[in-house]
């Protein structure tokens, strides 16, 4: 079945800074690849998301980029805010069945 | 609109009790999904019902889970009997189109502490 590598697994940053995250997949069947944030206590929500038909996707800080043929996708996150400190996951989906990563936990300092 | 509730938010209890959680999705969402997440580590996919069938539950450990989503809007998943390892947040979601091609909406979860 599907395996999705993440890493780092934690990712200190400066306020300001960039942070990458990076996703290995095994399926190649797999079509659909969404990033969920998890703030402590909370519920994990989508923060972006992209299609195998797609190479590359900005929302206004944070970019999704992937690359179909190394199987790998990673989230880009510019200028970052101590508010998107949180446990970042990275997912991939085939016939809508999610399998996650093991998470990374972002802290940005101000 | 309205998002994925769950209930209760929170339940201990000791092993070899049995508990249930409840969740009722986002309205008109056809796909439910439960999830199990442990402290540290990604959400499992423990079930998929698309309506009130299952579509996918080759996680679910059958022995001693089971849930059911009768007229296909609701769905309670149920332990009995209980294990420490089954400490977790059980994370309900929904969606509203099958094939991949729907954003999953998570409920806040359910936090299960098994003494």
């Amino acid at each position: 079945g599907e395996n999705v590598e993440q890493h780092p697994s934690t990712l200190s940053v400066q306020e300001g800074d960039s942070a990458v995250i990076k996703c290995t997949y095994s399926d190649s069947a797999s079509n659909y690849f969404p990033w969920y944030k998890q703030e402590l206590g909370k519920r994990p929500q989508l923060i972006i998301d992209i299609r195998s038909n797609v190479g590359e996707k900005k929302d206004q800080r944070i970019a999704v980029t992937l690359n179909k043929t190394a199987k790998h996708f990673s989230l880009h996150i510019t200028e970052t805010q101590p508010e998107d400190s949180a446990v970042y996951f990275c997912a991939a989906s085939k016939a809508d069945k999610l399998i996650f990563g093991t998470g990374t936990r972002l802290q940005v300092f101000p | 609109e309205a998002g994925v509730a769950q209930s209760p938010r929170y339940k201990i209890i000791e092993k070899r009790q049995s508990v249930a959680f409840w969740c009722n999705p986002i309205s008109g969402h056809a796909t439910l999904y439960w999830y199990q997440q442990i402290l540290g580590q990604g959400p499992k996919l423990l079930i998929q019902f698309q309506n009130n069938g299952v579509v996918d539950d080759s996680q679910l450990p059958k022995d001693r889970f089971s849930a059911e989503r009768l007229k296909g809007v609701d769905s309670t998943l149920k332990i009995q009997p209980a294990k420490l390892e089954d400490s977790a947040v059980y994370l309900c979601a929904s969606s509203s189109l099958a094939g991949g091609r729907g954003e999953q909406y998570f409920g806040p979860g359910t936090r299960l502490t098994v003494t």
